[in-house]
């Protein structure tokens, strides 16, 4: 089976600007979580996606959104971007979402704002 | 909601020896203890994790303790080998909450 892949793997941005992020789950898995992974604030949960519907979303401003299709890929909007946003943006899913399925991780997309 | 610290933030230790990384968790609904490994340039991935029912899990070289009294868990990795350097992160959650990660420690095997 594929693993979870997330396109771009790259991406430069300026202050301001907006940025969607794609992330493809594995065959068969119906929740996509989106996660910011920063040096200081390591790995935080941004939000969950099952059955195209927000199920779970973490303490990030409005700036930051989703949604997912109905084959289950998903994507995330980052809209006014700012210099704080710059991060690796990590996506995985996982089967049901229950909290204790194992979660599958993309590569991650790097995001540069400048 | 859930507060995960782990602890250290960098270790280092010579090839062949063991090396063990603690987390602490807040939340005693807490029942699900994930340890992710993360290489460069790459995504976490699941090396082990254990449930609250239990209070040690091994796989090979790798084994993880729970002390659900003192709420933390532990990841030992034994005869370390210099492709287990990589970055770790510990997680915990509950019930239908999200995994809550801890910051992560950065193991260096020295040949």
């Amino acid at each position: 089976k594929a693993g979870v892949t997330q396109t771009p793997r790259y991406l430069i941005k300026t202050r301001g600007q907006q940025v969607t992020l794609s992330c493809s789950p594995i065959s068969g898995h119906r929740s996509v979580s989106w996660y910011q992974q920063t040096p200081g604030q390591g790995l935080q949960f941004l939000f969950e996606y099952f059955s195209e519907t927000q199920r779970n979303k973490g303490n990030f401003p409005g700036r930051f959104s989703g949604r997912q299709f109905s084959n289950s890929r998903s994507e995330m909007n980052v809209s006014t971007l700012e210099l704080g946003d710059s991060a690796l943006y990590l996506c995985a899913s996982s089967l049901e979402g229950a909290a204790w399925e194992t979660q599958y991780f993309g590569p991650g997309t790097r995001l540069l704002v400048l | 909601g859930e507060n995960v610290e782990q602890h250290p933030s960098t270790l280092s230790v010579q090839e062949g020896d063991s090396a063990v990384i603690k987390c602490t968790y807040s939340d005693s609904a807490s029942n699900y203890f994930p340890w992710y490994k993360q290489e460069l340039g790459k995504g976490p991935q699941l090396i082990i994790d254990i449930r609250s029912n239990v209070g040690e899990k091994k796989d090979q070289r790798i084994a993880v303790t729970l002390n659900k009294t003192a709420k933390h868990f532990s990841l030992h990795i034994t005869e370390t080998q210099p492709e287990d350097s990589a970055v770790y992160f510990c997680a915990a959650s509950s019930g239908n909450e999200k995994l809550t990660f801890g910051t992560g420690t950065r193991l260096t095997i020295i040949p």
